[in-house]
């Protein structure tokens, strides 16, 4: 089975430029989380959808934003680049939400790696 | 959810068994604890996870006290490939998914 698969695997942007990321989940999987790492700040929680709704969303301004297609794949977007947001972003996926999942892992992506300039 | 505290950096030899503690005095009865590890460059791997009982996998095994206010998750036999971060993360079982990620230990398998 296909693991959690992150596009593109490296990016460059220049400051107020936006950015679209992409994630499809594993096959039957369909929460889809994503996750900022940086040096400083660690993994912290974006958001999370479910059959195209999103369920969760951590503590970030506005100008990150998601959605979930029909098909559980995912995007995640970014708004007016700042330097700030130079990092790893991560997308998981998870049984989690149907049924006997509900205690089930995370599967992690390799992630994208955005670099603001 | 509950937060954990770990030791920034460890270290053992190849072969032998790392035991990697983790402290989450305030967990409560519903929340389960999971280890993560993340090998550099790539996205964090799952591990194990357990409520109360110990378990083990192929991967490892993961021994939580009575108390639950504690855990060691154990690689019985290290190989260089174990240089990891790991992580220890407790949260609640249910139908919306968050991780909150500590520091994590930082473990070095040397040869």
């Amino acid at each position: 089975k296909a693991g959690v698969t992150q596009t593109p695997r490296y990016l460059i942007k220049t400051r107020g430029q936006q950015v679209t990321l992409s994630c499809s989940p594993i096959s039957g999987h369909r929460s889809v989380s994503w996750y900022q790492q940086t040096p400083g700040q660690g993994l912290q929680f974006l958001f999370e959808y479910f059959s195209e709704t999103q369920r969760n969303k951590g503590n970030f301004p506005g100008r990150f934003s998601g959605r979930q297609f029909s098909n559980s794949r995912s995007e995640m977007n970014v708004s007016t680049l700042e330097l700030g947001d130079s990092a790893l972003y991560l997308c998981a996926s998870s049984l989690v939400g149907q049924g006997a999942g509900v205690n089930s892992p995370l599967h992690f992506g390799n992630g994208t790696r955005l670099t603001v300039t | 959810d509950a937060k954990t505290t770990q030791p920034p950096s460890m270290d053992c030899a190849e072969g032998r068994a790392a035991n990697l503690p983790c402290n989450h005095s305030t967990i409560s009865g519903n929340e389960y604890v999971y280890w993560y590890r993340q090998i550099h460059s790539q996205g964090p791997q799952y591990i194990i996870h357990g409520l109360k009982n110990n378990e083990t996998n192929e991967m490892a095994s993961l021994i939580i006290t009575e108390d639950r206010k504690s855990s060691t998750l154990i690689l019985p036999h290290a190989t260089l490939r174990d240089t990891a971060v790991y992580y220890c993360i407790v949260r609640v079982g249910g139908s919306s998914y968050k991780l909150i990620f500590g520091s994590g230990t930082r473990l070095l398998v040397r040869p």
